[in-house]
């Protein structure tokens, strides 16, 4: 089946600084990524949809200059979180849309630490 | 608007008996239906999806589940339960006549179980 990865799997960064999260496709192509934010004990909050070359498209109360999403080619996109605080920590969760039937499939989850 | 109802917060069953984890759904046009499962700290692996066909749609690891429309449920089963079956289950559902290609979760359900 399709493969998707993350990088890094975990990271703790300090109050203020940048992250930088990976997502790729490993054997497909993928033109829409999906990234989620995972609280713990709860479900999957949909941040954003990454359509390859053009801009995301954020949902409502998600802050699109905290969380820059780029999208520049068919097997990665990425999520920087942008000055980064004690709130932001979280799991996120990418994944990708392939297929007739447009199924979904999830990275392993990028553990955000800030400190 | 699309929402996923999983009523039951954690399921705990004995070993060996069979278990079913409950999903409904709400949604404009035909839904497409799907349960994943995530292990704790790692991403969603799929389970199983229903688009369209037999409504007893089997799957991964000896689940199956059962598309009922006019209950606009999609519970998943399985006979016998393994304590390696521990985990956080998500259903999902898409409306694909809507355009939209993410994926709207349910709160999860964790299900225990025992030996």
């Amino acid at each position: 089946g399709a493969v998707v990865s993350q990088h890094p799997s975990w990271v703790i960064c300090k109050s203020g600084t940048s992250v930088k999260i990976e997502c790729r496709s490993l054997d497909f192509q993928a033109t829409t990524m999906f990234w989620y934010r995972q609280f713990p004990k709860q479900s999957l909050m949909l941040m954003a949809t990454s359509n390859e070359g053009s801009k995301a498209t954020y949902e409502q109360g998600v802050e699109k200059d905290k969380f820059l999403i780029n999208h520049a080619s068919l097997t990665l996109s990425t999520l920087t979180v942008t000055s980064a605080h004690p709130e932001d920590s979280s799991f996120y969760i990418c994944s990708a849309l392939t297929g007739p039937t447009y199924e979904q499939y999830f990275g392993p989850g990028t553990r955000l630490t800030v400190t | 608007a699309q929402s996923v109802a999983q009523p039951e917060d954690q399921v705990n069953v004995a070993e060996g008996n069979p278990l079913t984890v409950k999903c409904t759904y709400s949604v404009s046009g035909n839904p497409y239906l799907f349960w994943y499962v995530q292990y704790p700290n790692r991403g969603l692996q799929f389970l199983l999806k229903y688009i369209t066909g037999d409504n007893l749609v089997k799957g991964s690891y000896g689940f199956e589940a059962e598309f009922n429309k006019s209950q606009t449920s999609f519970h998943l089963k399985k006979p016998s339960a393994l304590v390696s079956d521990s985990a956080l289950y998500f259903c999902a559902v898409r409306a694909y006549q809507t355009g939209a290609n993410n994926l709207f979760f349910g709160t999860g359900t964790r299900l225990t179980v025992i030996p």
